[in-house]
């Protein structure tokens, strides 16, 4: 079994609907975080969490939120999905500071 | 701002040819430094790392790469090339708590 399990794998949607990725992982690990994947540009941060009380915004948060429901859970949503949305969306896990991260194999999302 | 560069967007090579994907990092006090491989329809899978200690670090599947503070980069190589390493390469380094990655190189391996 996958450490980090997202979920769904692929997404389509339309534009103004709202939208839940979810993310669990297995590694006990208590940081968080999920980026976005846009060809040409690498990975992008949006939000990353230290544990369940603490949420922070990354580079590109705007238009997204997220819930660190417990250690193992950390979702993302997309309140009003906009075609500029559409990407590869990864969530990831790291112990600490300066660690290595351990990823998910992604949920690809089309917002039509 | 900290920042990863990634000179080349894609690099084609004959199998069993050498390897070398180039990164560049933004001079700092601390660097902590990654490379992941991130192969089709899957995630980003570390490859190695350079924490601190000698600045030639091996990883998994016959890579390694050089930390060069004085010329700032961070290449990965591979002296032999293999079909299956066909993937996206990602340099990343790590300032504070977050990873900031490059733009990725494209490893296309030909027969």
């Amino acid at each position: 079994d996958a450490d980090v399990t997202q979920t769904p794998r692929n997404r389509i949607t339309k534009t103004g609907k709202r939208i839940m990725l979810e993310c669990s992982q297995t590694k006990g690990h208590d940081r968080m975080y999920w980026y976005r994947q846009d060809p040409g540009l690498g990975l992008r941060l949006i939000y990353y969490s230290f544990d369940v009380k603490d949420i922070n915004k990354g580079e590109i948060s705007d238009g997204y939120s997220v819930s660190r429901q417990a250690q193992a859970k950390f979702s993302l949503s997309l309140e009003s999905a906009i075609p500029n949305q559409t990407a590869l969306y990864f969530c990831a896990t790291s112990t600490g500071s300066h660690q290595p991260q351990h990823f998910g194999d992604g949920t690809r999302l089309s917002i039509l | 701002a900290q920042s990863v560069t990634q000179l080349d967007s894609q690099v084609p090579v004959f199998e069993e040819a050498p390897v070398e994907l180039r990164c560049n990092y933004s001079s700092s006090v601390s660097v902590y430094l990654f490379w992941y491989v991130q192969y089709p329809n899957q995630g980003l899978q570390l490859l190695l790392k350079y924490l601190s200690g000698s600045t030639l670090v091996k990883g998994i599947n016959g890579f390694e790469a050089e930390f060069n503070k004085s010329q700032t980069s961070f290449h990965l190589r591979k002296p032999s090339v293999h079909i299956s390493d066909t993937a996206e390469y990602f340099c990343a380094r790590s300032p504070t708590d977050k990873l900031i990655f490059g733009t990725g190189t494209r490893l296309q391996v030909f027969p």
